[in-house]
């Protein structure tokens, strides 16, 4: 199985910041990656997908980038509905693998 | 816009088998253009993939539950379904399922159900 490790596994920002989440992949996983956002009690919501391309009705302040291995999500500036848990996932192979998760909270 | 529900008991015992059903509207089991899946969250942890379905009836499951997990899917209700047997303590969780857009995001999770919790308590 490929092994997903998100840093860091919780966070805390003001409203305004920029925020970087990382994922690494245990073997290269060329841009087979996709990043999701979960609030409480609810279901995973789709961010980003194959990396970097947005999913429809998803806000331009989040983006993506990487290959390989090494991934990045960045929220631009923070905005108070994007305090929630994301998680980087990768479809290269099954079994698909989620990382264990970053949580975002509001400093 | 596709939409997922799912529906099953709430309680299963202690080695027992776990069944639940994925109901879809705006969109159809039985195109080629999707892969059905269900995936699972225990209370305050992260993701688990169980497995997967696609129109041919060509299944993959998670080798840490092969042996206990079969997927199916009924065209003619729209559904797909889990089966998880010999169930324990371990398995509850919210169990989620979801369905993947092959032909526009490729390999992500598109569309999720809102999730049902499935407790394993006798």
């Amino acid at each position: 199985d490929i092994q997903m490790t998100q840093s860091p596994s919780s966070l805390s920002a003001s409203v305004g910041d920029r925020v970087t989440i990382t994922c690494q992949a245990s073997q290269s996983i060329s841009s087979y990656l996709n990043w999701y956002q979960q609030k409480p009690g609810k279901a995973p919501k789709l961010l980003l997908y194959v990396a970097s391309s947005l999913q429809t009705g998803v806000p331009s302040r989040f983006s993506g980038s990487g290959s390989g291995t090494d991934f990045t999500l960045i929220i631009s500036s923070l905005q108070p509905e994007d305090f929630a848990t994301y998680y980087c996932q990768q479809s290269y192979s099954t079994p698909w693998t989620f990382g264990q998760g970053t949580k975002v909270e509001i400093k | 816009q596709v939409q997922l529900q799912e529906s099953g008991p709430g309680l299963v015992k202690p080695s027992q088998t776990l069944s639940l059903t994925c109901t879809v509207s705006g969109g159809s089991t039985s195109s080629g253009s999707y892969y059905w899946s269900w995936i699972r969250q225990p209370a305050g942890k992260g993701l688990e993939w169980i497995g997967r379905i696609y129109i041919s009836g060509s299944t993959n499951y998670n080798p840490s539950l092969k042996s206990r997990v079969t997927i199916s899917l009924d065209t003619s209700k729209n559904q797909f379904s889990l089966n998880l047997n010999s169930v324990t303590a371990a398995d509850t969780a919210i169990y989620y399922c979801a369905g993947m857009d092959i032909a526009t995001t490729g390999s992500a999770f598109d569309y999720w159900g809102p999730g049902t919790l499935v407790t394993v308590s006798s």
